[in-house]
């Protein structure tokens, strides 16, 4: 098992630039969920990518948007950054969105708006 | 609407002694439950499931109860150990999109040696 990686580890924005996040997924899940945990929250979801495509969406604006690679790696983007997009942004991997629950979540990026 | 509540923000319980983490859920359509445990500056790891066909979970220390009826769940840890302290989520699925989960707002154990 390769496991799931995150990266950048800590990124600093000012409000209004884009941010592009990047996750790894466990060898074989060809599902990927990203999640968006602010301070003293549980982590929210954004939405789910299976097959390359977007299946399933949280209750996010479209400036949060997302690509999924048929090498298990993915990308988070979020365009016109605002102060409240301040969070730990969390992705997991399962088989599919059938099946595999969400045991394996990556570390997180913690992303600051100024 | 919180669908998945923790009403306790915290918690603090003696080494040796058993912790009990609650967790309400308000959508039925929800038929698989699970407990995650988080350290800062990691993300969630996963700890015990339990699908809505059952009452109850058992793995190691962790024992997982589901009460339906009172759509209510609980971890339970058994001793509790001081490496326990962290922040554990509840969190609900539907299996027909096991990807999306909802999640509590955490309870953080503390465990005093």
């Amino acid at each position: 098992e390769t496991g799931v990686t995150q990266s950048p580890t800590h990124l600093i924005k000012t409000r209004g630039q884009q941010v592009t996040l990047r996750c790894s997924s466990q060898s074989g899940h060809n599902t990927v969920s990203w999640y968006q945990q602010a301070l003293g929250q549980g982590p929210q979801f954004i939405f789910q990518y299976y097959r390359e495509e977007e299946n399933g969406r949280g209750n996010f604006p479209p400036r949060f948007s997302g690509l999924q690679f048929p090498n298990y790696s993915s990308e988070l983007n979020v365009n016109a950054l605002e102060l409240d997009d301040s969070a730990l942004y969390l992705c997991a991997s399962s088989q599919t969105p059938g099946q595999g629950l969400l045991k394996f979540f990556g570390p997180g990026t913690r992303l600051t708006v100024l | 609407d919180q669908q998945v509540k923790q009403n306790s923000p915290s918690l603090s319980v003696q080494e040796g002694r058993i912790s009990i983490l609650n967790c309400d859920y308000t959508n039925s359509m929800f038929d698989y439950f699970l407990w995650y445990k988080k350290y800062p500056a990691e993300g969630p790891t996963f700890l015990i499931s339990i699908s809505s066909i059952k009452d109850k979970n058992e793995d190691g220390r962790f024992t997982v109860f589901l009460n339906k009826s009172a759509k209510h769940l609980s971890l339970h840890i058994v001793p509790s150990q001081p490496g326990d302290s962290a922040v554990y989520f509840c969190a609900a699925n539907s299996l027909s999109n096991a990807g999306k989960s909802t999640f509590g707002d955490g309870t953080t154990l503390t465990v005093k040696p």
